[in-house]
């Protein structure tokens, strides 16, 4: 166990539909970081956020949008679904930002229908 | 985009064995290099965050080094045992913009 946790473990939901993503670091971290795992591609980076502040982007689409509340915990918000939107996603936190090792959670499975 | 390469893709090896990895990466704009470890229905598994070139990390029988000039690290696990069986991951941090190879599936076999 990491220490970081997500909702929901498994998300059903059909094509045109908007989810949120929730995820709570572990106590002290500050960064938060969210990643896509489709099945034809690898792990994909989606965004990065520090403290409450968007560190770094990667490749997130601009129906998906991210945010970091003052309690730290973090949600990703997912709209339009598309078929293809259908992945696992992850958060991990951080202490930090720079060469801090990442603490991931165990992923919510979204599946787009 | 940034590519990152792992190679190989798979291995197998017999219980004992020793084994290596490779991960390539672009040698400009290097910030920092992660190894995982992420087994079948479970999140990655932080191994080594890697910044400084020529860089040794070792945890128990895996160890790993850093060459930032040539743009590659290696993963090395020694006397290989079924648990170490997974799929072993590099991200390349591009000043806090992170670019995944796609693994090397490493099977331990009694």
């Amino acid at each position: 166990d990491s220490g970081v946790t997500q909702t929901p473990k498994h998300l059903i939901t059909a094509t045109g539909q908007r989810v949120t993503l929730r995820c709570s670091p572990r106590s002290g971290d500050l960064s938060v970081y969210w990643y896509q795992q489709s099945l034809d591609q690898g792990l994909q980076f989606l965004i990065q956020y520090y403290n409450g502040e968007e560190r770094a982007k990667g490749n997130i689409l601009e129906r998906f949008s991210a945010q970091q509340f003052p309690d730290l915990h973090s949600e990703l918000n997912l709209s339009s679904l598309e078929l293809g939107d259908s992945a696992l996603y992850f958060c991990a936190s951080s202490v930090e930002t720079r060469d801090e090792t990442q603490y991931f959670g165990p992923g919510t499975r979204l599946l787009v229908l | 985009i940034l590519n990152v390469e792992q190679s190989p893709q798979s291995l197998h090896v017999q219980e004992g064995d020793s084994t290596n990895f490779t991960c390539s990466f672009p040698s400009s704009n290097f910030y920092a290099l992660h190894w995982y470890r992420w087994e079948t229905a479970k999140s990655p598994e932080a191994l080594f965050v890697m910044t400084l070139n020529g860089d040794e990390k070792k945890k128990g029988r895996i160890s790993a080094t850093l060459n930032t000039k040539e743009g590659y690290s290696y993963l090395y696990i020694k006397g290989s045992q079924p648990e170490d069986s997974a799929t072993y991951l590099c991200a390349f941090d591009n000043f806090n913009k992170f670019y995944f190879g796609s693994g090397t599936k490493l099977n331990v076999k009694p």
